[in-house]
């Protein structure tokens, strides 16, 4: 079974810019949810989705969305980037919400670098 | 809310000597517990968890952690390390059935295996 996918691996983007990172979960799961890493701030909840319906947020600027589609795949949108959004960007997938005894499996996540 | 502190930000040891990851956490109420490994430009993966029963559990690659309610603790360890063990180690705790996939994660400790 494959994995957690992220795409792209890698980008580059200018403050002002918008970015969309994608993520296909392990096939099954509908639940994803995506983190940032940083080495300042280390790795933050962003949000959560399943059913296309986002069940959980964290502590983010209403910069940051997200949206999932029917077949479980989700994008994280970051409108108007800034210096301070360079991160790596990390999804992950679990078959079903609400139970916090299942595993979560990460993705190699997307490393953003914003000039 | 609940928090966690690795206690350790950087571990280095030797070969075949035995290691341990410390981990606190704090919360007002029942908690899950994991550890995870992050390898270099790689994403998360799950060592092993503590959902509930017994305190001691095993994961993969030879590694366990205790988990101590009146400590508030769950330290990672393992008897006989190997240079393939040097990676970045996260203990992270989710809060309950209804927080859904939100976890919260400790700084990091990197383990360094020397020969």
């Amino acid at each position: 079974k494959a994995g957690v996918t992220q795409t792209p691996r890698y980008l580059i983007k200018t403050r002002g810019q918008q970015v969309t990172l994608s993520c296909s979960p392990i096939s099954g799961h509908r639940s994803v949810s995506w983190y940032q890493q940083t080495p300042g701030q280390g790795l933050q909840f962003l949000f959560e989705y399943f059913s296309e319906t986002q069940r959980n947020k964290g502590n983010f600027p209403g910069r940051f969305s997200g949206r999932q589609f029917s077949n479980s795949r989700s994008e994280m949108n970051v409108s108007t980037l800034e210096l301070g959004d360079s991160a790596l960007y990390l999804c992950a997938s679990r078959s079903v919400p609400g139970k916090g005894t299942d595993t979560q499996y990460f993705g190699p996540g997307t490393r953003l670098t914003v000039l | 809310a609940q928090s966690v502190t690795q206690l350790d930000s950087q571990v280095p040891v030797f070969e075949e000597a035995p290691v341990e990851l410390r981990c606190n956490y704090s919360s007002s109420v029942s908690v899950y517990l994991f550890w995870y490994v992050q390898y270099p430009n790689q994403g998360l993966q799950l060592l092993l968890k503590y959902l509930s029963g017994s305190t001691l559990v095993k994961g993969i690659n030879g590694f366990e952690a205790e988990f101590n309610k009146s400590q508030t603790s769950f330290h990672l360890r393992k008897p006989s390390v190997h240079i393939s063990d040097t990676a970045e180690y996260f203990c992270a705790v989710s809060e309950s059935e209804t927080s859904g996939s939100r976890l919260t994660f400790g700084e990091g400790t990197q383990l360094t295996v020397n020969p």
